[in-house]
């Protein structure tokens, strides 16, 4: 099976970098996406690793290591709409999801 | 051009009736997903429809079952619900099972 981990919460100021760290235990692994939630809304397609390195989009960067079972996504110069739950997924065979609990991003002014 | 759409938005039920979700898959899609996301937990993945055959499937109870049809539209159906069917369904959709999905706006169960 999959397990995940990420923090539950964290508080910036806008402007500021942020990191959010995911470490994952899997029996098959194709890759790894980050998704956006705000309160009341859908899930958001961020990015996808399914190579080691980093991906940019934006202000937005996703890293994965597989050799330490490990990716982040790093939000730079936060916005207060920055302001949501950000999950991490390991894609399996087939496409199957597995998500992690989500980290409750808060941006102060 | 679309993205992944879903109805209803909202919808409420009572125990042991039965319940229909509709979701269309973003253009150029052909793989759609389901998963339930209970409050302030990440999606659970019910089960994944390609080609009109249900390919992978999660810990869930034969009451959820679903449907592809021909040009790619997905249904969830729930028989006997529980009060713990009450969540948020989000349908999602993928070109040939890779790479991100792409959500619908879910909807909205309550079971009272």
């Amino acid at each position: 099976g999959q397990s995940l981990e990420q923090p539950s919460e964290v508080t910036a100021v806008e402007g500021a970098i942020v990191q959010i760290n995911c470490t994952y235990q899997t029996s098959g692994f194709y890759g790894l996406s980050w998704y956006q939630q705000h309160d009341g809304g859908a899930p958001t397609f961020l990015s996808y690793n399914g190579l080691d390195g980093l991906e940019e989009t934006g202000r937005f960067s996703s890293f994965l290591s597989r050799s330490d079972s490990y990716g982040y996504l790093l939000l730079q110069e936060l916005q207060m709409k920055d302001s949501a739950s950000y999950f991490c997924a390991v894609h399996a065979a087939g496409n199957k999801l597995t998500f992690g609990g989500g980290t409750r991003v808060l941006v102060k002014p | 051009d679309a993205g992944v759409t879903q109805s209803p938005t909202h919808l409420i039920k009572t125990r042991g009736q039965q319940v229909t979700l509709r979701c269309s898959p973003k253009s150029g899609h052909d793989t759609v997903s389901w998963y339930q996301q209970a409050l302030g937990q990440g999606p659970q993945f019910i089960f994944q429809y390609y080609e009109e055959e249900e390919r992978q499937r999660g810990n869930f109870p034969d009451r959820f079952s679903g449907h592809q049809y021909p040009n790619y539209s997905s249904e969830l159906n729930v028989n006997a619900l529980l009060l713990g069917d009450s969540a948020l369904y989000l349908c999602a959709s993928s070109p040939q099972s890779r790479g991100g999905l792409f959500f619908g706006p879910g909807t909205r169960l309550t079971v009272l």
